[in-house]
């Protein structure tokens, strides 16, 4: 099993719909991470947290550590947001990644 | 100029064959990483250095090694490729430990 989980696995939407992306994972950790990976392949650091929430432009990221939860939103969404999201966690000196939710915008 | 730059972009080999990819970065930070990437399963950390004088394994260090040159440089090598080791390669760096962390750009690696 893996110790984190997204879902959905793939998410179609049509411009200016809310977005919402989650993650959960099963182990103790002290961050978690939200990537961005857009269809050429490079990767993006969009957000690290390890309580509440943080915000930037129209995405926000939020992290219940009690119930093992983040959520990714994006509000107002574009076509140029498509992409993978990844989410992956830090315990101790190991990283462990999500398989990636594969957003669609439709315009 | 990118910030962290990875060599080659694309490699197709064989079985045996050893192979080296690299990093490079420019941001002066400590930290760097490897990782591979499969369809479906994610990226998976192979190894990881915090420094110039250390190195340590990831979760799927077996058939790599790595050396870091210098703090600007990482390198991976396969010893004797194999066709499992076909995926996507990337490195990665941070300022602290597991941090926000600035990817290159990939090496796609095929193993025939």
């Amino acid at each position: 099993k893996n110790e984190v989980e997204q879902s959905p696995q793939n998410l179609t939407a049509q411009e200016g719909e809310f977005i919402t992306i989650n993650c959960s994972y099963s182990v103790g950790i002290s961050a978690l991470h939200w990537l961005q990976q857009h269809p050429g392949g490079g990767i993006v650091s969009l957000f690290m947290l390890s309580s509440g929430k943080k915000k930037h432009g129209r995405l926000i990221a939020t992290i219940n550590i009690q119930e093992k939860h983040s959520s990714l939103h994006i509000t107002a969404s574009h076509p140029r947001d498509s992409a993978v999201y990844i989410c992956a966690v830090r315990f101790g000196n190991d990283m462990r990644f999500g398989a990636g939710t594969r957003l669609t915008v439709k315009p | 100029d990118a910030d962290v730059t990875q060599t080659p972009r694309n490699r197709i080999t064989k079985t045996g064959k050893r192979i080296m990819l690299e990093c490079s970065q420019t941001k002066g930070h400590d930290r760097m990483y490897w990782y591979r990437q499969d369809p479906g399963l994610g990226l998976r950390l192979i190894y990881y250095s915090f420094d110039v004088k250390d190195i340590n394994k990831g979760e799927i260090s077996d058939g790599y090694s790595v050396s870091r040159q210098a703090q600007a440089k990482f390198s991976l090598s396969l010893e004797s490729a194999i066709p499992n080791q076909t995926a996507l390669y990337f490195c990665a760096t941070s300022d602290l430990s597991f941090d926000e962390q600035f990817f290159g750009p990939g090496t796609r690696l095929t193993v025939l």
